[in-house]
């Protein structure tokens, strides 16, 4: 399968763990955004690369989020101390150039936080 | 800061309906539009997007969109739905960098 692959599909944590989830993103697409959906909204930008270089973070949810993607092929996303509002499905998604193009989506990283 | 807004939380149509999904966005430059759509426990799949030309996209699965700058709308249309079709719709706008901003979905459910 080439497209986009998240692991785990699913993670359930306690309180105050941290977590890592990893995405590797469509060969040769040099983009890759992390969004993050909670139960009944649409998905909210999180944090993107463009190859290795983390372009846009502003949007990372507190400072216990981060992300990287250290060769400019799959990524990371870091979630220290977690809380039970931290509790949402992580999408990643990858895209090819660096316009407007198609994203392709992961199933993406259902977390629950107990 | 850009929006998009998707009126109806959920629509439920009879099977072979035809079928009207609406999406709004906020002012801007020219949008970069596009719908997705999410089966249960699934990622997002692209049905269509606008960046420039004409107007009326087709997309996959059937599907096609009008893009209206005079009501800053781009409905996602079906003329004759089908069982499959029961998912969620998001509509998104892209922006710099290739963000998307998505709606908050409808939720569509298709009566046998």
């Amino acid at each position: 399968d080439t497209g986009v692959s998240q692991d785990p599909r699913h993670k359930i944590t306690k309180r105050g763990q941290n977590v890592t989830f990893r995405c590797d993103p469509i060969s040769e697409h040099n983009r890759l955004y992390w969004y993050r959906q909670t139960l009944g909204q649409g998905p909210e930008f999180l944090t993107y690369f463009q190859n290795e270089a983390q372009l846009e973070k502003s949007r990372l949810l507190s400072d216990r989020f981060s992300a990287e993607r250290p060769k400019g092929s799959f990524s990371t996303l870091e979630i220290q101390r977690t809380e039970q509002g931290d509790s949402a499905m992580y999408l990643c998604a990858s895209s090819a150039g660096t316009g407007n193009t198609e994203a392709f989506f992961g199933q993406g990283t259902r977390l629950t936080v107990v | 800061a850009q929006s998009v807004t998707q009126p109806d939380i959920h629509i439920t149509v009879s099977e072979g309906a035809s079928l009207e999904l609406r999406c709004n966005y906020s002012y801007g430059a020219t949008p970069y539009l596009f719908w997705y759509v999410q089966s249960p426990g699934q990622g997002l799949q692209l049905l269509l997007k606008y960046f420039s030309g004409d107007t009326l996209v087709q997309g996959i699965k059937g599907f096609e969109a009008e893009f209206k700058r005079s009501q800053s709308s781009f409905n996602l249309r079906k003329p004759s739905v089908h069982w499959s079709d029961a998912a969620e719709y998001f509509c998104a706008r892209g922006g710099a960098g290739n963000m998307l901003t998505f709606g908050g979905g409808t939720r569509l459910m298709v009566k046998p």
